[in-house]
């Protein structure tokens, strides 16, 4: 059990697009995500907290028009990065909890962006 | 304020040696919940262990084991007869403090553990 789930696993992009990702929780409610950037060998920064039906709560210095974040389900929360720059190319992991999961926080398998 | 310190950076063993991650934390809870994660080189946080601040109890789980020392706020992580696929990148997560939002962890930089054959 709680397996979550994290789409795509992989995007390239343009300079200036916007990317969406993806996270599921496939088989328990995630009243809570939360979504961590990761750098090459550097530890995972998070980026904000969302609950379930509730505005995301963006860590110091993460700027909220730039990651949007959107957590309209129980089992989905969406990041999306808009008008992406080389800079923001990133390894962007995203980790559920819930009602019995003892506040233990699961983890996607995580995507790759890369901003050319 | 530093919320957990893993001092070794990195750690190479040879397989079937026995190896201990170091762990220290902080926090200004009283009761709370620790954690430790392993992350493998396809990037996917696996979780292995959570533990309450009141069970001081060691706990065992096939080659895994933990030790936990309230009074010392360490949480020191053992691999009994390493293997190469035990090879990745460790982390050990404090709770942030409770007035933060419910199930915030901190995470270090990790120990890279590495496992020749």
């Amino acid at each position: 059990g709680a397996v979550v789930s994290q789409h795509p696993s992989r995007v390239i992009c343009k300079s200036g697009t916007s990317v969406k990702i993806e996270c599921r929780s496939l088989d328990f409610q995630a009243t809570t995500m939360f979504w961590y950037r990761q750098f090459p060998k550097q530890s995972l920064m998070l980026m904000a907290t969302s609950n379930e039906g509730s505005k995301a709560t963006y860590e110091q210095g993460v700027e909220k028009d730039k990651f949007l974040i959107n957590h309209a389900s129980l089992t989905l929360s969406t990041l999306t990065v808009t008008s992406a720059h080389p800079e923001d190319s990133s390894f962007y992991i995203c980790s559920a909890t819930g009602p019995g999961q003892g506040e233990t926080q699961y983890f996607g398998p995580g995507t790759r962006l890369l901003v050319l | 304020a530093q919320k957990v310190t893993q001092a070794q950076t990195e750690i190479s063993v040879v397989e079937k040696e026995d190896v201990t991650l170091d762990c220290v934390y902080e926090t200004r809870d009283t009761t709370y919940y620790l954690f430790w994660y392993k992350q493998p080189p396809s990037g996917e946080l696996v979780f292995l262990i959570r533990r309450n601040s009141f069970d001081e109890q060691n706990e065992i789980s096939g080659r895994y084991s933990w030790n936990f020392q309230k009074s010392t706020s360490s949480f020191n992580f053992t691999i009994t007869a390493s293997q190469v696929v035990d090879s990745a990148v460790y982390f050990c997560a404090p709770p942030a403090d409770r007035g933060s939002t419910l199930g915030r962890l901190y995470f270090g930089r990790g120990t890279q553990l590495t496992v020749w054959p």
